[in-house]
């Protein structure tokens, strides 16, 4: 079964400071990648996702990139964070093998940015 | 647009009696539901689906009720147990689970 890392767990930036949350994924291959953002009192929102390396779509404009170097490896990044960008960020991962698959969710990321 | 949404922001149920949670979508395109639970500060787990050929699916506790001409959907749980406190999030997908679309989530709160 996939397991999904995130780091770092926590992480408190000044407004201005550059950004780069790593996630990898162990257990599968070529899965499908996908970066959320779960605001304050808010649902998940999907940031980026991607279907195989250096193919990343953006879903909404924002002040965040996304790259996918190798096959289990997603990283979020951005030049210069913006006190909008603080949240608990969340990778995901499906494998595709037919029909209908969930997706699972690593353990998340809480970003403050001050 | 919000496509799939969740009215309710909190619900409080008594341990042991039913917890219906609901979900609302408006795009008819939608054929694979799906519900995920969230303890703070963690990642969603996973709970039940369901695809649009069908009207119920039921795992232990757990069963969702899909009803496509109100473009509705809701998860029961029976009996309610404390650890069932989180929060829900209900998703939807076109086509499979490529890309899932979520609602805004219902705070579940059972009471001893």
């Amino acid at each position: 079964s996939q397991t999904i890392h995130q780091w770092p767990a926590t992480l408190v930036q000044p407004v201005g400071s550059p950004l780069s949350l790593e996630c990898t994924v162990e257990g599968t291959s070529n899965p499908n990648l996908y970066w959320y953002r779960q605001a304050a009192g808010r649902g998940l929102q999907l940031l980026f996702y991607s279907v195989g390396i250096g193919q990343i779509s953006s879903e909404v404009p924002q002040n965040l990139s996304a790259s996918r170097p190798q096959d289990r490896q997603f990283i979020l990044s951005s030049k210069k964070l913006l006190l909008s960008d603080s949240g608990f960020y969340l990778c995901a991962c499906i494998q595709l093998a037919g029909g209908y698959n969930e997706q699972f969710f690593g353990p998340g990321t809480r970003l403050t940015v001050l | 647009d919000q496509q799939v949404k969740q009215n309710s922001p909190s619900l409080s149920v008594q341990e042991g009696r039913i917890s219906i949670l609901n979900c609302d979508y408006t795009n008819s395109m939608f054929d694979y539901f799906l519900w995920y639970k969230k303890y703070p500060a963690e990642g969603p787990t996973f709970l039940i689906s369901i695809s649009s050929i069908k009207d119920k699916n039921e795992d232990g506790r757990f069963t969702v009720f899909l009803n496509k001409s109100a473009k509705h959907l809701s998860l029961h749980i029976v009996p309610s147990q404390p650890g069932d406190s989180a929060v829900y999030f209900c998703a939807a997908s076109v086509g499979g689970a490529q890309k899932l679309v979520f609602g805004q989530g219902t705070r579940l709160t059972i009471n001893p």
